[in-house]
């Protein structure tokens, strides 16, 4: 099992133009989750999805919009990247409702010049 | 709204020595899930120890223990025998068993290093 992956890893974009990350997760998990990490700020939530075709926003959708339209891949989509928009991304995702953990993604560093 | 604090931005332990992080959650809720995980150089988020809120065993895993109060809204990690391995960022996390709760917290992370 690769588990959760992300496509690119690393990316540069210029203010205004737009980019899709793909997550994908090969375990049938249900909830998937995309996370921006900030120095000093911890994982805040953007958008994530309970089920294929459903989408939820989080703590820091502006900006953003995701799409679920298979089971294992959640889509993540800048429409015109601002440098406020550099960071780490993170994918997770989760088999159920209660505690199990989320299994993450390696990260995607994006820069926005 | 829940909310997830870790006052430590930063610490270091001795290699072989104990450290202990701290969490403090904020929750209206009677049952929820508490985490810590551990992000090294890599990037890669690792769970590290889980604590369901009913149980009042506190989670053990090898050399990582938690102390949980729940009155106290605390959840501490003690890191015993301290290796050069256990430096990383560690996150602290709640989720809430409330139904439609989906959403996972974290807080802003305490950076751990350790000294040969």
């Amino acid at each position: 099992n690769a588990g959760v992956t992300q496509t690119p890893k690393f990316r540069v974009l210029k203010t205004g133009q737009s980019m899709t990350l793909l997550c994908a997760q090969d375990m049938n998990h249900e909830y998937m989750y995309w996370y921006r990490q900030d120095p000093g700020m911890g994982l805040r939530l953007i958008h994530y999805s309970v089920g294929e075709g459903t989408t939820a926003k989080g703590e820091v959708p502006d900006g953003y919009n995701v799409s679920r339209l298979k089971k294992q891949n959640f889509l993540l989509g800048l429409e015109s990247a601002a440098p406020s928009q550099t960071s780490v991304y993170f994918c997770a995702s989760t088999q159920s409702p209660g505690g199990n953990e989320q299994f993450f993604g390696p990260g995607t560093r994006l820069t926005v010049l | 709204a829940q909310t997830v604090t870790q006052s430590q931005p930063e610490m270091s332990v001795q290699e072989a020595e104990t450290v202990t992080l701290s969490c403090t959650y904020d929750t209206s809720e009677s049952d929820y899930y508490l985490f810590w995980y551990k992000q090294p150089p890599s990037r890669q988020m690792i769970l590290v120890i889980r604590q369901e809120a009913y149980k009042q065993q506190n989670a053990t895993e090898n050399r990582f223990s938690v102390n949980f109060q729940k009155a106290a809204k605390s959840f501490s990690l003690k890191i015993s025998d301290s290796q050069l391995g256990d430096a990383a960022m560690y996150f602290c996390a709640y989720r809430g068993s409330t139904s439609g709760t989906y959403k996972y917290i974290f807080g802003t992370g305490t950076r751990l290093k350790v000294l040969a």
